[in-house]
């Protein structure tokens, strides 16, 4: 089974810093990677696939990257609407989450 | 616009048999490129994913679900459903369907989703 490591597990940030978020693939999934933007009570926003492909209508604030099995989400000019936890997702074989980042606004 | 709403009893006692089951609209629920997802999250925690079944009715679970869950489909109601037998206080939350995919050159995230519904597990 594939595992994926995310870090880190909670960020305490100000408006308009840059966020950065990685997960880490325990083996190959080439671009097969997707984030997400969960808030209470709501159900998962698919942000970005195909580690770097920006799902349309969502701000061009979020980004994402790949280094072979590591990938970056990266916020930047923060919004206090940003505040949410994050996933990381492989989903080549089957589907496995990220263990999730809680992003703060100080 | 595809919409997926879960539906099912709130409340199951322990050693029983949760059953859910999601209902879609806005869109076709028999594409062979699309399958059909159910993914959990205990309180406060991350998310795990169960399995998911394609319009065949070909299914894949998480081997750590796999001897509990049965995964079914109604392609004429549009609706697939979850199974979770033996359940314990431990199966105890929010439950949500999703719509994910793969074709022969590539493989699709879960785009669309259910609001998602809380299971409690209680005598």
């Amino acid at each position: 089974d594939i595992q994926m490591t995310q870090s880190p597990s909670t960020l305490s940030v100000s408006v308009g810093d840059t966020v950065t978020i990685t997960c880490r693939a325990s083996q190959n999934i080439g671009v097969w990677l997707a984030w997400y933007q969960q808030k209470p009570g709501k159900a998962p926003k698919l942000l970005i696939h195909e580690a770097s492909s920006l799902e349309s209508g969502v701000t061009s604030r979020f980004s994402g990257s790949r280094s072979g099995t590591e990938f970056t989400l990266t916020i930047s000019s923060l919004q206090p609407d940003d505040s949410a936890t994050y996933y990381c997702q492989q989903y080549k074989e089957h589907s496995t989450f990220g263990q999730g980042t809680k992003v703060e606004i100080k | 616009q595809m919409q997926l709403q879960e539906s099912g009893p709130g409340s199951v006692k322990p050693s029983q048999t949760l059953s859910l089951t999601c209902t879609v609209s806005g869109g076709t629920i028999d594409s062979g490129a699309y399958y059909w997802s159910w993914i959990r999250q205990l309180p406060g925690k991350g998310l795990e994913w169960i399995g998911y079944i394609y319009s065949s009715g070909s299914t894949y679970y998480n081997a750590s679900f796999e001897s509990r869950a049965t995964l079914s489909i109604d392609r004429s109601k549009k609706q697939f459903s979850l199974r979770l037998g033996s359940v314990t206080a431990a199966d105890t939350a929010v439950y949500f369907c999703a719509r994910g995919g793969r074709s022969l050159t590539a493989y699709y995230p879960n785009d669309y989703w259910g609001q998602g519904t809380l299971v409690t597990v209680s005598s």
